[in-house]
């Protein structure tokens, strides 16, 4: 079965400052991982995803996850915070591979806050 | 090419009645899921389709159900509504291969009075 734990609920950071995101997944199968962002009143956008390539993914706005197998981690990390970053984060996992279905399992969601 | 999109993006009905949302993909996209997002049970996906085929449930009763048509569009209803029910409902479309990206629509936020 898949899930994903999102370590925290909240995190407030000053404008500047390193961004860190917790996210532990659990996946029977080689798991498809992805990190969305939401903005207020607004859809889920795509920040990046990892599907078996390289570990260290890049994303928009100056996200990025390091996929990390024997801590089951992918943590999200934006070197500079910006007041446009703050938003919900989601950390997602598929069973695509395991299905062939298309379904994404969400963690909880991390508040970021941007204080300025 | 334009995004995902939902109709209606607001609706208000009462217990026991029932309701039809609508979903059109990216152009080219045959596959459509629906997820439920509400403060409590957080983002939980509802039912994918496929070429017109339901490919995958989520953990919902049978009053949530939907389809989808030969143009890839997708409709959800929900039968008999309730409370609970109040949530923002969230489609996401894909090409349907294995490991692919899903796009999101705004959403349509449903209140059941």
């Amino acid at each position: 079965a898949q899930s994903v734990t999102q370590l925290d609920s909240h995190v407030s950071v000053s404008e500047g400052t390193p961004v860190l995101l917790r996210c532990n997944y659990s996946s029977s199968y080689s798991p498809s991982l992805f990190w969305y962002v939401q903005h207020p009143n607004k859809g889920l956008q795509l920040l990046l995803k990892y599907t078996s390539a390289a570990t260290l993914v890049k994303g928009i706005n100056g996200f990025e996850a390091e996929f990390k197998k024997s801590e089951t981690s992918f943590h999200l990390t934006k070197p500079s915070a910006h007041m446009s970053d703050a938003a919900e984060y989601f950390c997602v996992v598929s069973n695509s591979e395991n299905t062939g279905a298309n379904n994404l399992f969400f963690g909880t969601g991390t508040r970021l806050t941007v204080i300025p | 090419k334009a995004g995902v999109t939902q109709t209606p993006r607001y609706l208000i009905k009462t217990r026991g009645q029932q309701v039809t949302l609508s979903c059109s993909p990216i152009s080219g996209h045959r596959s459509v899921s629906w997820y439920q997002q509400t403060p409590g049970q957080g983002l939980q996906f509802l039912f994918e389709y496929f070429s017109e085929t339901q490919r995958n449930k989520g953990n919902f009763p049978g009053r949530f159900s939907g389809r989808q048509f030969s143009n890839s569009r997708s409709e959800m209803n929900v039968s008999t509504l309730e409370l609970g029910d109040s949530a923002l409902y969230l489609c996401a479309s894909s090409s349907g291969l294995r490991v692919e990206t899903q796009y999101f629509g705004p959403g349509t936020r449903l209140l059941v009075l």
